[in-house]
């Protein structure tokens, strides 16, 4: 019974470099969203989608890329990483964009240096 | 800015003690929901709130929804250490949003 499941779970980049944050969800759900968290500001969203084959931008979607690859998968790439990208990322999927529960993973604690 | 603000930031209290956080927005929500989020996990709905002047009990927690649907209140009766943790509230309309939560830590 996994739910969402995040990889990798932690992760240190130096400047300039790039990487992918995968997220897979096996409850059949249309909406999956992506998150970072600093402390004292909550969540803040960077990208969601809605349904597959749709992406949106959230609050804070500068420097970052999402690909809906499919139902199940939806990654988060940075291109080109900067030390104010330091932050927990959450992943999470919901059944559809109104009312119902989210669903989320345990985190990728990502550094950059 | 964020769109829900909450208050407040922190809270520290003892065992037994009652407390409440706030969730508050200038916009209108079909719904509002809180998360309840511990340390190294993810958030967790604890309800979701969707009728003006709605009062939805989970054992000691309590929670309201403003009558004109931009504001919520949770209400934690005799607080236990467990209920330690980051409070979340969040309005899915749509893209699911989240205020900056409050931190409660309950004294043994």
């Amino acid at each position: 019974n996994a739910g969402v499941t995040q990889t990798p779970k932690f992760q240190v980049l130096k400047t300039g470099q790039s990487m992918t944050l995968q997220c897979a969800q096996d409850m059949n759900h249309n909406s999956m969203y992506w998150y970072r968290q600093d402390p004292g500001m909550g969540l803040r969203l960077i990208y969601y989608s809605a349904s597959e084959g749709t992406t949106d931008k959230g609050e804070v979607p500068n420097g970052y890329n999402v690909s809906r690859l499919n139902k199940r998968e939806f990654s988060l790439r940075l291109e080109s990483a900067a030390p104010s990208q330091t932050s927990v990322y959450f992943c999470a999927s919901s059944r559809g964009p109104q009312k119902t529960e989210a669903f989320f993973g345990q985190g990728t604690r990502l550094t950059v240096v | 800015t964020q769109l829900l603000e909450q208050s407040p930031q922190f809270l520290s209290i003892q065992e037994g003690e009652n407390l409440t956080v706030y969730c508050n927005s200038s916009s209108v929500f079909s719904s509002l929901q809180w998360y309840r989020q511990e340390p190294g996990e993810g958030p967790v709905l604890l309800v979701t709130v969707v009728t003006g002047g709605e009062v939805k009990k989970l054992k000691r927690l309590t929670f309201q929804f403003g009558d004109a649907r931009k504001d919520s209140s949770l209400h934690i009766t005799a607080a236990q250490p467990g209920d330690t943790g980051l409070y979340l509230c969040a309005a899915n309309d749509y893209k699911l949003s989240f205020g900056a939560g409050t931190t409660v830590t309950v004294r043994a």
